[in-house]
């Protein structure tokens, strides 16, 4: 089946650095990616849309200029947190759909998920 | 501004107890998609209802979506301590721009006990 990966898994960075995370579809296309927020025992909230080739699309109150997101390839998508602070720790998890499957509903694959803890 | 309602929001039941999970929303979702999530991990897609009334069944779960499609209900029979886990509904909008796109409730956290 499909899989979608997130690496790293888990990140340790120190306030006032960048951390860069990937997304990747690993057996299909996608020219669309989410990115999702996480805090503990709470539910996702989607951060921006992830458009190849184009820029992405954030959701009201998500800062463009500290969540970065690059979509350059069909497999691959990065959220870099810049000048991350320990309000930034979360967890991070990605979804995309396939590219030109029509399906009934919208499918959407997830990632694993990637804790960033800034300190 | 959730526009997904989901409740409980905490629910924890002795081993063999019923259970119903609701998602409400005053928006029409063109599809509805409930999913189980372990601590540390991505959600795991349960099943996806897209026709107003429809109704799933996974073995011991069965999954409802609204005639309005604005509604959904997770039912489980005869929970089990493996059924504990953080439960989510999201519902999908029509549309070229939204497709793909997931509006979150605020999840269910079910612990079940021995």
């Amino acid at each position: 089946g499909a899989v979608v990966s997130q690496h790293p898994s888990r990140v340790i960075c120190k306030s006032g650095t960048s951390v860069k995370i990937e997304c990747r579809s690993l057996d299909f296309q996608a020219t669309t990616m989410f990115w999702y927020r996480q805090f503990p025992k709470q539910s996702l909230m989607l951060m921006a849309t992830s458009n190849e080739g184009s820029k992405a699309t954030y959701e009201q109150g998500v800062e463009k200029d500290k969540f970065l997101i690059n979509h350059a390839s069909l497999t691959l998508s990065t959220l870099t947190v810049t000048s991350a602070h320990p309000e930034d720790s979360s967890f991070y998890i990605c979804s995309a759909r396939e590219s030109g499957r029509r399906s009934s509903g919208n499918t959407i694959y997830f990632g694993e998920g990637s804790w960033l803890t800034v300190v | 501004t959730q526009l997904l309602e989901q409740s409980p929001q905490f629910l924890s039941i002795q081993e063999g107890e019923n259970l119903t999970v609701y998602c409400n929303s005053s928006s029409v979702f063109s599809s509805l998609q409930w999913y189980r999530q372990e601590p540390g991990e991505g959600p795991v897609l349960l099943v996806t209802v897209v026709t107003g009334g429809e109704v799933k069944k996974l073995k011991r779960l069965t999954f409802q979506f609204g005639d309005a499609r604005k509604d959904s209900s997770l039912h489980i029979t005869a929970a089990q301590p493996g059924d504990t886990g953080l439960y989510l509904c999201a519902g999908g909008r029509s549309g070229s721009s939204n497709t793909g796109k997931l509006i979150f409730g605020q999840g269910t956290t079910l612990q079940v006990k021995p």
